[in-house]
């Protein structure tokens, strides 16, 4: 089975830099996934990682260690847009199945 | 835009009735997914298809009724829902695991279903 755990809220300025933590325990491990879901819309795809390290991708980087079971989703230079939950997910491995975590709710203020 | 597209975007409809929800993906994808969303809670698995053949039913009451028509195309059939079952419905899709890996789930706007 798998057990993955997220912050539920976080609080951050715009303009400054927020680090969202996701830590998992598998079963079995096949990438570690990042979705941002704004409320009443669909979840909407940020980033993956299979191998341990950051992969960046303009203000959003996500990090990944295996060994710990551990991820977070690093999002800079805050935007009001940003306010929204971030999806923590771990697809097991050969598996169709995604697994989400709870979610954390960011809110960006001025 | 949203490459995975479902309709309707909102439904409201009685214990009693029938109804369908549709998807339709244009990217090739060969695994198709039904997911239900409560309000706060995350996406929760449904039903899996690959290469249009039922792959995974997480135990869904069978009020629910999945449908792959064609590689494109994904429905989901409902019949005596309870007000339970008012939630985001999700469809998504992506490659099969063994076709290309690593490849995220892309999710349609869902249907906003409410049972009155």
């Amino acid at each position: 089975g798998q057990n993955i755990d997220q912050p539920t809220e976080m609080t951050a300025t715009e303009g400054a830099i927020v680090q969202i933590n996701c830590t998992y325990q598998t079963s079995g491990f096949n990438g570690l996934f990042w979705y941002q879901q704004h409320a009443g819309e669909a979840p909407t795809f940020l980033s993956y990682n299979v191998l341990d390290g950051l992969e960046e991708k303009g203000r959003f980087s996500s990090f990944l260690s295996r060994s710990k079971g551990y991820s977070y989703l690093l999002l800079k230079e805050l935007q009001m847009k940003d306010s929204a939950s971030y999806l923590c997910a771990v697809k097991g491995a050969g598996s169709y199945q995604l697994t989400f975590g709870k979610g954390t709710k960011l809110s960006v203020i001025p | 835009d949203t490459e995975v597209t479902q309709t309707p975007k909102h439904l409201v409809m009685g214990m009693t009735n029938k109804k369908s929800l549709k998807c339709e993906q244009h990217m090739g994808h060969r695994a198709m997914y039904w997911y239900k969303q409560k309000a706060k809670k995350p996406p929760e698995l449904m039903f899996v298809y690959s290469y249009e053949k039922l792959s995974i039913n997480e135990s869904v009451p069978s009020r629910f009724s999945p449908e792959c028509p064609n590689s494109s195309l994904l429905n989901l059939h409902l019949h005596a829902l309870q007000p339970e079952d008012s939630a985001l419905y999700l469809c998504a899709s992506s490659p099969p695991p063994g076709e290309v890996s690593n490849q995220p789930q892309h999710f349609g706007d869902g249907t906003r279903l409410s049972i009155l």
